[in-house]
């Protein structure tokens, strides 16, 4: 268990809708990243948020947007819903292990866009 | 840039070893690996920074060879439960806490 939850677990949308995807960071984790992972492919980084600012953003349209609040949640919203967007969508908490930060996961949310 | 990772996939008996791979072509600050089991989420397994460190969990462990920005992660007398898909997951310098992942190693241990 790594202290992070995300919902909803799977999601089915249609294309050019709107979504909202949730994360619970543990607490005292001010860093909480993003990332896509295709079917049979690494994640891949979208965004981290650091003390609820933008913190740096992969190579991702505009369209994908986040937002991270004080109570260590944080948001992924992705507008104009395209296939391609049919992911496993995980958040990652920063956290300290000894001298060196990593990155814990949550268990994911599933989207699939018909 | 992705790092790559060697082999793709790969096949045990129980109680054999593997290593897997992972070069990158950018001056790394630390690698971090990962193993993913069908339909849950990453698990971490280790950070290495660089200087050349290696570490070891149980009967994980992983080195780090920063001149030639390759990591390599070794799994001896492997057990059933090693089965999964590993990643590791590069931070450049200068990208602090921003992970670059590999395309993984799928490992299959048979008994």
């Amino acid at each position: 268990e790594t202290g992070v939850t995300q919902s909803p677990t799977h999601l089915i949308k249609t294309r050019g809708q709107q979504v909202t995807l949730r994360c619970s960071s543990q607490s005292g984790h001010n860093t909480v990243s993003w990332y896509q992972q295709a079917l049979g492919q690494g994640p891949q980084f979208i965004f981290q948020y650091y003390r609820e600012e933008e913190n740096g953003r992969g190579n991702f349209p505009p369209r994908f947007s986040g937002l991270q609040f004080p109570n260590y949640s944080s948001e992924l919203n992705v507008n104009a819903l395209e296939l391609d967007d049919s992911a496993l969508y995980l958040c990652a908490s920063s956290g300290w292990l000894g001298p060196q930060e990593t990155q814990y996961f949550g268990p994911g949310t599933r989207l699939l866009v018909l | 840039q992705q790092p790559v990772q060697s082999p793709q996939a790969v096949i045990l008996r129980e109680g054999e070893d593997a290593v897997i791979n992972c070069s990158s072509s950018k001056a790394l600050y630390s690698v971090h690996w990962y193993r993913q089991k069908h339909g849950e989420a990453p698990v971490f397994l280790m950070i290495l920074l660089k200087g050349g460190e290696q570490k070891g969990h149980e009967k994980i462990s992983a080195s780090f060879n920063e001149k030639k920005q390759q990591s390599s992660l070794y799994l001896t007398a492997s057990q059933l439960s090693y089965s999964g898909t590993y990643f590791c997951g590069t931070e450049i310098v200068g990208t602090a806490s921003k992970l670059t992942f590999g395309t993984g190693t799928r490992l299959q241990v048979t008994l």
